[in-house]
């Protein structure tokens, strides 16, 4: 079966970095995708990745290994809004968006 | 209306009844998509349409039905709704295509059945 697996929640201070792992099996390989959603709102695509290596963002930053089948999103200079639900979805062969549970993330002061 | 619009925003009903999630985007994309999102799980695709005209079923269809008469509206129909159908209702959009996995969402229907 196809299997998206990212830790359920996560802690952080404001202002450290923090970084979300996600790691996947599916069938087939399209890219790599990452969702911000804050409680009781809509996903926001936050990155899109595809090839091997580092993608940056102003703050945020996402890697993927597709031989490991495992990406990351790296959360730089924390700020309290960036408490949310970080979501890791895979694109397999038929086009079709896998999704992970999501990744709860608190931001302590 | 910019962007994706669904209605209601909230909805409590009684099993057995029939109910139809609207959505209607403004952005002229041609895939829709529909999700329910439930507490420790994935998104999960319902219904997808990928132009209007055109509709197919993802990972958990059965129950719900959709129709793509224009570009712009995707209802969700509930014909009659069972307590297990309590979730969170995401419709979603993608510029690019159904090739894409960049898509811009509806704000939510949150829906419960007693």
């Amino acid at each position: 079966g196809q299997n998206i697996d990212q830790p359920t929640e996560m802690t952080a201070t404001e202002g450290a970095i923090v970084q979300i792992n996600c790691t996947y099996q599916t069938s087939g390989f399209n890219g790599l995708f990452w969702y911000q959603q804050h409680a009781g709102e809509a996903p926001t695509f936050l990155s899109y990745n595809v090839l091997d290596g580092l993608e940056e963002k102003g703050r945020f930053s996402s890697f993927l290994s597709r031989s490991k089948g495992y990406s990351y999103l790296l959360l730089k200079e924390l700020q309290m809004k960036d408490s949310a639900s970080y979501l890791c979805a895979v694109m397999d062969s038929n086009y079709q968006l896998i999704w992970g549970a999501g990744t709860k993330l608190i931001i302590k002061p | 209306i910019a962007g994706i619009t669904q209605a209601p925003t909230s909805q409590i009903l009684a099993a057995g009844r029939r109910m139809t999630l609207r959505c209607t985007q403004d952005m002229r994309h041609n895939a829709m998509y529909w999700y329910r999102q439930d507490l420790g799980l994935g998104l999960r695709l319902i219904h997808y349409s990928n132009t209007a005209g055109t509709t197919g079923k993802g990972e958990v269809p059965d129950g719900y039905s959709v129709s793509r008469a224009n570009t712009d509206d995707f209802p969700l129909t509930l014909a009659s709704a069972v307590p297990s159908q309590t979730s969170v209702y995401f419709c979603a959009s993608s510029a690019g295509g159904p090739n894409t996995g960049e898509l811009f969402f509806g704000e939510g229907s949150r829906l419960t059945v007693l």
